[in-house]
């Protein structure tokens, strides 16, 4: 079964860039979409975008200008970077794979099992 | 503020059933599907109802989803001390053209 895993810097400096790699095994990063989503602390789950495995992309309108995605097929992983954070980007970061049927028909699963960054000097 | 309305809380009693809400508008649950979301204490959320009403292999039948206009709901039956969560609300927003959760609906057996 496909599972999946975050990686990356669990402090950033503020204004500094937030860089995760999600890392799928047990399964191709082919024909599926992936996502991120991310959970402050306590608080609630905000989709931050997703990439598909032709680059092609979608993002949070709230997050757009900071946010970009690609996907690297040959190493099974797709990697998330948000610029000029602020301690507002303290959460868990997750990834998850998006089954999409039909524009509007779609759902997350699998989840990673996420990952804390701390934006703090 | 979520795009998403949910209840903040919601409990029952060992057995019972309860319901949570979920409202929406016409660019999300009126014109797409939703799903719904279980997050158990410090892990990560799991999918337990897809395409309104449909459950993933594994996700016993007490859960139980439904839509109707611009509103869905998640019922749990059968309510037992296992199902205290955090749960969540999603669907596509056609004029954000990305994804929306309701800002969760923690779940207490009393």
């Amino acid at each position: 079964q496909v599972q999946l895993q975050e990686s990356g810097p669990g402090l950033v400096k503020p204004l500094e860039t937030l860089s995760l790699t999600c890392t799928v095994s047990g399964g191709t990063i082919d024909t599926y979409y992936w996502s991120w989503i991310r959970q402050p602390p306590g608080k609630g789950l905000e989709w931050i975008g997703n990439i598909y495995n032709s680059g092609n992309t979608n993002y949070n309108p709230s997050l757009k200008s900071r946010v970009s995605m690609s996907v690297d097929t040959s190493k099974n992983h797709f990697s998330l970077k948000l610029t000029s954070v602020t301690a507002a980007d303290t959460a868990v970061y997750y990834c998850a794979r998006e089954t999409i049927l039909v524009r509007g028909v779609g759902w997350f699963d699998p989840w990673g099992q996420g990952t804390l960054v701390t934006v703090s000097s | 503020q979520s795009v998403l309305t949910q209840p903040p809380s919601a409990s029952g009693t060992p057995g019972q059933r309860v319901t949570i809400s979920c409202s929406g508008s016409s660019s999300n649950i009126g014109g797409n599907t939703v799903n719904w979301y279980q997050q158990l204490p410090g892990t990560a959320p799991k999918l337990l109802i897809y395409s309104n009403n449909q459950r993933p292999s594994g996700v016993p039948d007490q859960f139980s989803g439904s839509k109707s206009g611009t509103s869905a709901s998640l019922a749990i039956s059968g309510l037992q001390s296992e199902d205290e969560a955090d749960y969540y609300c999603a669907a596509w927003d056609d004029s954000l053209n990305g994804w929306v959760f309701g800002g969760g609906t923690k779940l207490t057996v009393l």
